[in-house]
């Protein structure tokens, strides 16, 4: 079946600095990628929409310039947290919807824990 | 703006016990709904998706039914056994907004042995 993954699983960092967070679809194209936060003991919210070849998409009361979306390429999207701080730390998944159908797999998770 | 619902946040059963997980919706409006279950510090996988246009959908011991009009969906799980605890969602996507999923904030399900 069709296959989500995200690099790294898990990282620490100390505040300021910036983080990168991958996500690949292994054995299918995906134009579209989304990208959820979830924090402890609640649900996923989404923060964006990921699109290749095109601006990404956020959601109300995210900050774009804080989280950079690059949809670099029809299998590979990737999230950085820039200058992360302590209540940036979370839970972030990815998913990309199926080829066909209304399918929607999800990668692995990255935890992310700001010091 | 739709908003997803589920009750009870957490549930603890013995093994063996049928049990029913809740999910509600304040728009009847939708596409279609997903039951996932997510483990602890892991992913989502993809349980039962049912299209609006149907009443309920079975995947082994999992059922899941489909009210639409009265914005309700529930999560049947037939003969639990441990392995079943795990977080299980629902989710719909927003009308016109292909491939977004709005989640419920989750039932805990732990199934003692």
């Amino acid at each position: 079946g069709a296959v989500v993954s995200q690099h790294p699983s898990w990282v620490i960092c100390k505040s300021g600095t910036s983080v990168k967070i991958e996500c690949r679809s292994l054995d299918f194209q995906a134009t579209t990628m989304f990208w959820y936060r979830q924090f402890p003991k609640q649900s996923l919210m989404l923060m964006a929409t990921s699109n290749e070849g095109s601006k990404a998409t956020y959601e109300q009361g995210v900050e774009k310039d804080k989280f950079l979306i690059n949809h670099a390429s029809l299998t590979l999207s990737t999230l950085t947290v820039t200058s992360a701080h302590p209540e940036d730390s979370s839970f972030y998944i990815c998913s990309a919807p199926a080829t066909f159908g209304e399918t929607q797999y999800f990668g692995p998770g990255t935890r992310l824990l700001v010091l | 703006k739709q908003e997803v619902t589920q009750i009870p946040a957490a549930l603890s059963v013995p093994e063996g016990e049928n049990l029913v997980l809740n999910c509600s919706f304040t728009d009847s409006a939708i596409y279609n709904l997903q039951w996932f279950r997510q483990d602890p510090g892991k992913g989502l996988t993809s349980l039962l998706l049912i299209q609006s246009s149907q009443r309920e959908q079975t995947s082994g011991r999992l059922n899941a039914s489909l009210d639409k009009s009265s914005g309700r969906s529930t999560l049947y799980i037939a003969a639990s056994q441990p392995g079943d605890s795990a977080t299980y969602l629902c989710a719909v996507p927003p009308w016109n907004q292909g491939g977004k999923l709005i989640f419920g904030q989750g039932t805990e399900l732990s199934v003692k042995p």
